[in-house]
């Protein structure tokens, strides 16, 4: 079955510091890949996508991710992290033949001073 | 400004009471889905259509059904099948055509069944 899956629930980080919050999708001939982010109570908003060409790919606020192939992940990146940045962040891939995306669980990343 | 409209933000519902969530989108999309979200299952597709009057199971269609009468409009009936109501939900629209597929979400409606 096609799957996404992020392996940190929760991921807890100070100001200014990197992070990285990962996932990995189920194999498929070709995939498009995206990262929504979720304030409280609101809906999703598209923060990054790929769809071809280069393999890193990168958000007006700072984010970036690389699609890897070979290892199935689409892990997504940031070198220093705002208080503003605290949200809930989810991977979701577009498999051939399915036009509804497949989301993962979703990560939380709580940004403290 | 062209988004997605979901209404009531928030609402009740005993048990054994059906309840229409309301969707529209003002974006000329021709897609709509509407997907379920618990906390730490992300989100799961419930119904989508592609085009006017044909809609599609998604993964957990039981106990819910949907309309698409309107290019703008996919509401979505929770029924008193639905064994486990209470949730967040989201419904979203794209373009439908050739490529990727990037959805636009509304900013939800939150069903508590009491």
């Amino acid at each position: 079955a096609q799957s996404v899956t992020q392996l940190d629930s929760q991921v807890p980080v100070f100001e200014e510091a990197p992070v990285e919050l990962r996932c990995n999708y189920s194999s498929s001939v070709s995939v498009y890949l995206f990262w929504y982010v979720q304030y409280p109570n609101q809906g999703l908003q598209l923060l990054l996508k790929y769809l071809s060409g280069s393999t890193l790919v990168e958000s007006i606020n700072g984010f970036e991710a690389e699609f890897n192939k070979s290892q199935t992940s689409f892990h997504l990146r940031k070198p220093s992290v705002h208080i503003s940045d605290t949200a809930e962040y989810f991977c979701a891939v577009s498999y051939t033949g399915r036009r509804a995306l497949t989301f993962g669980s979703g990560t939380r990343l709580q940004v403290q001073p | 400004d062209g988004g997605i409209t979901q209404s009531p933000k928030y609402l009740f519902r005993k048990e054994g009471q059906n309840v229409t969530l309301s969707c529209e989108q003002n974006l000329n999309h021709d897609a709509m889905y509407w997907y379920r979200q618990d906390p730490g299952q992300g989100l799961r597709l419930i119904y989508y259509s592609q085009i006017v009057n044909d809609f599609q199971k998604g993964d957990i269609a039981e106990g819910y059904s949907v309309s698409r009468e309107k290019k703008e409009s996919f509401p979505l009936t929770v029924t008193s099948a639905q064994k486990n109501p209470t949730a967040f939900y989201l419904c979203a629209s794209s373009y439908e055509g050739t490529g990727a597929n990037v959805l636009t979400f509304g900013a939800g409606s939150r069903l508590t069944v009491l």
